[in-house]
């Protein structure tokens, strides 16, 4: 079946502009996470989705982030008034409920100039 | 303070050559350690461990859990181009669900 999908695969954008990221999850995977890859260091936890119940945000950086996850599936992950270290690979990964195992998508490349 | 810690940070082999690449955790309880592997973006899973001292294998690639030491070795044995790649480690913590990753090991296996 299809894996997780990111929208889109690169997107460079000017400080101070606001930017949305986009992860479609594996179907039937009800969990939904969002981490950060800068260079060189590792997967940063960001957030994390399960089902209809209040997110975990403890990972989100500042308040420029936030993300949301539409009738359970679809999430999107917005970064406002972008900053220069802001510029890293943002993944997306899915799971069953209770799974350890992520799968993770393409992940989408943001530079912010 | 980085609670995984992988090495060596990077590795340059020749093809033919065996790897053994180390993650060492200061997690004491944790659910389980997973392995991975990144080409490009996606990471790819790789294993999953949950027993210590027992063999996961798939092809050339093998890992193997240890608890009392607590670190894991991922072992690829008659490297090949294609195995060229970060590989990351992660350790599922018993309270939570976010993997903590390590920065990874990156591997060039060259011609």
């Amino acid at each position: 079946g299809a894996g997780v999908s990111q929208s889109p695969s690169n997107k460079v954008t000017e400080k101070g502009k606001d930017v949305e990221l986009r992860c479609d999850p594996i179907s039937g995977h009800t969990a939904l996470y969002w981490y950060r890859q800068s260079l060189g260091q590792g997967l940063e936890f960001l957030i994390y989705f399960q089902g209809n119940s209040a997110p975990d945000k403890s990972g989100l950086p500042s308040d420029r982030f936030s993300a949301e996850r539409t009738g359970g599936s679809v999430s999107t992950l917005t970064i406002q008034r972008t900053q220069q270290e802001d510029s890293a690979v943002y993944l997306c990964a899915s799971s069953l409920v209770g799974g350890p195992t992520q799968y993770f998508g393409p992940g989408t490349r943001l530079l912010v100039l | 303070e980085d609670k995984v810690v992988q090495s060596p940070l990077s590795l340059v082999v020749h093809e033919g050559d065996t790897v053994t690449l180390n993650c060492s955790y200061e997690v004491t309880n944790f659910r389980s350690l997973l392995w991975y592997k990144q080409e490009k973006k996606a990471p790819t899973f790789l294993f999953m461990l949950t027993s210590s001292g027992i063999e996961k294998k798939s092809g050339r690639l093998s890992s193997i859990l240890d608890k009392k030491e607590l670190s894991s070795i991922l072992n690829i044995t008659a490297t090949q181009t294609g195995d060229s790649a970060i590989y990351l480690c992660a350790v599922e913590p018993l309270s939570g669900y976010a993997l903590n990753f390590g920065k990874g090991t990156s591997l060039l296996v060259t011609p």
